[in-house]
C-alpha cells in the first residue's frame, strides 16, 4: 500500500558498515513491525512496535535495533552489517487490537551485503 | 524452528488446474491469516479465519480452518494467470508472557503455465 512507505528501495554495501532502513505511514496506525523475508524460511519478526514508547524483540533481534521516532515513522537498525543479513525487509503495520488482525505492509527494501 | 509449516514450497500447475496450499500448527492457533505475494511485491492480506472449522471463500479461493484451530488450507479453483504468486498463512499463537504473535508460514510458490 501505498499508506506505508519504506526506504531506501534498494541498498548494497559493505561488511561492517552502519545501515539504516525507515518505515514511514499515514495510517494513523499504532502498531509497527519490522520483518526481513528469506527464501524457503518466510517472513521472520525482528522487532515490534506498539506505540512510541514501547519496542519489543521479535525472533530474530541480534544484530538489530529499531527507533520510534514518532507514530508514524518506525526505523531499523544494523549497527555492524555482515552477509547473512542479506535480505528483503519489510515493514508492516497494524491499527491496534481491533478485527480483523490484519497488518499492512510496505514495498519491502532489499539489502545486500558484500 | 519454524512453528506453521506450509506446504508445499513450489507448485506449478497448467492454468485451468486447481490448487491448494496447507497450513500446520504445533499449538493451537487464536486465529489464521492469508496473504499474497505477487512477484517483486509486498504480502497482501486476504483474508482472516477465526473460528473452528471456519470456512470463507472469495470468488474462486476458499480458506478453511481445522476443527482443532491446527490447520488451515487455501484452496483455488481453475487458476488464472494472476493467481501467480507466494502464498503465505499466518498464525496468531501464544508467545512469551501472555503476549501473542503472528507467525508465517514459509509460503507457497505457485506458478502457472497458460
Amino acid at each position: 500500500d501505498a499508506d506505508v512507505t519504506q526506504t531506501p528501495r534498494n541498498r548494497i554495501t559493505k561488511t561492517g558498515k552502519r545501515i539504516m532502513l525507515e518505515c514511514s505511514q499515514t495510517k494513523g496506525h499504532d502498531r509497527m513491525y519490522w520483518y526481513r523475508q528469506d527464501p524457503g524460511l518466510g517472513l521472520r519478526l525482528i522487532y515490534y512496535s506498539f506505540d512510541v514508547k514501547d519496542i519489543n524483540k521479535g525472533e530474530i533481534s541480534d544484530g538489530y535495533s529499531v527507533s520510534r521516532q514518532a507514530q508514524a515513522k518506525f526505523s531499523l537498525s544494523l549497527e555492524s552489517a555482515i552477509p547473512n543479513q542479506t535480505a528483503l525487509y519489510f515493514c508492516a503495520t497494524k491499527r491496534g487490537a481491533r478485527d480483523p488482525d490484519t497488518q499492512y505492509f510496505g514495498p519491502g527494501t532489499r539489502l545486500t551485503v558484500l | 524452528g519454524q512453528q506453521v509449516m506450509q506446504i508445499p514450497q513450489y507448485q506449478h500447475v497448467q492454468e485451468g488446474e486447481d490448487f491448494t496450499t496447507y497450513c500446520n500448527s504445533s499449538t493451537t492457533l487464536s486465529n489464521i491469516q492469508w496473504y499474497k505475494q505477487r512477484p517483486g511485491g509486498h504480502p497482501v492480506f486476504l483474508i482472516q479465519l477465526v473460528k473452528s472449522g471456519e470456512v470463507k471463500k472469495q470468488k474462486r479461493l476458499t480458506f478453511q480452518f481445522g476443527e482443532a484451530k491446527k490447520n488451515s488450507s487455501l484452496h483455488i479453483t481453475a487458476t488464472q494467470t494472476t493467481d501467480v504468486g507466494t502464498y503465505f498463512c499466518a498464525g496468531r499463537r501464544q508467545w512469551i508472557q501472555g503476549a501473542q504473535k503472528l507467525v508465517f508460514g514459509q509460503g507457497t510458490r505457485l506458478t502457472i503455465n497458460p
